[in-house]
């Protein structure tokens, strides 16, 4: 079945360096990309997303990029600060309603 | 952090019983979702609705059930043949006018003794 694949697991930063997650896809009809950020205990909450007409797409200190011929999508985070420590979670759409995620990423920012 | 909310946040159950866990929203949203999740793992898809009365089972349905008869609430039923329940559940609430964010409730973690 189509799946997406996350990397790393787990990411270790310190304050202010930058981090970088990487998911590929399988499904070629997938055409929006969400990212999610869970802190533990909580619910998942949408930080960026990104469609499959656009190359990369930036907030802040947030930018994602999505290469459609690869299938790679890729979430960086600049100047990380403490409080990004968190679950990272990309999707990749399947049909209308349904997303497929990644096995999330566990980012740790050491002071 | 309002708009979709799910009851209890904690649940505890013995084997061989069935629960069912409460999930509503104001998002006046069509389609209403609900995930599993485990530790190390990302969110699996369980049940998904597009709109009242109709629901589609996602990729780990087995043990579950659901039911969507008012646009606003989509509970689920975690029956005894679900054999290893203990997980966190999340539901989740999105637009049916093409694919976009979902919204997340904020969970019910499931504890079976």
């Amino acid at each position: 079945g189509e799946n997406v694949e996350q990397h790393p697991s787990t990411l270790s930063v310190q304050e202010g360096d930058s981090a970088v997650i990487k998911c590929t896809y399988s499904d070629s009809a997938s055409n929006y990309f969400p990212w999610y950020k869970q802190e533990l205990g909580k619910r998942p909450q949408l930080i960026i997303d990104i469609r499959s007409n656009v190359g990369e797409k930036k907030d802040q200190r947030i930018a994602v990029t999505l290469n459609k011929t690869a299938k790679h999508f890729s979430l960086h985070i600049t100047e990380t600060q403490p409080e990004d420590s968190a679950v990272y979670f990309c999707a990749a759409s399947q049909g209308t309603y349904k997303y497929i995620f990644g096995t999330g990423t566990r980012l740790k920012v050491l002071a | 952090d309002g708009g979709i909310t799910q009851s209890p946040k904690y649940l505890f159950r013995k084997e061989g019983q069935n629960v069912t866990l409460s999930c509503e929203q104001n998002l006046n949203h069509d389609a209403m979702y609900w995930y599993r999740q485990d530790p190390g793992q990302g969110l699996r898809l369980i049940y998904y609705s597009q709109i009242v009365n109709d629901f589609q089972k996602g990729d780990i349905a087995e043990g579950y059930s659901v039911s969507r008869e008012k646009k606003e609430s989509f509970p689920l039923t975690v029956t005894s043949a679900q054999k290893n329940p203990t997980a966190f559940y999340l539901c989740a609430s999105g637009s049916r006018s093409g694919i976009n964010e979902q919204f997340f409730g904020p969970g019910t973690r499931l504890t079976v003794l």
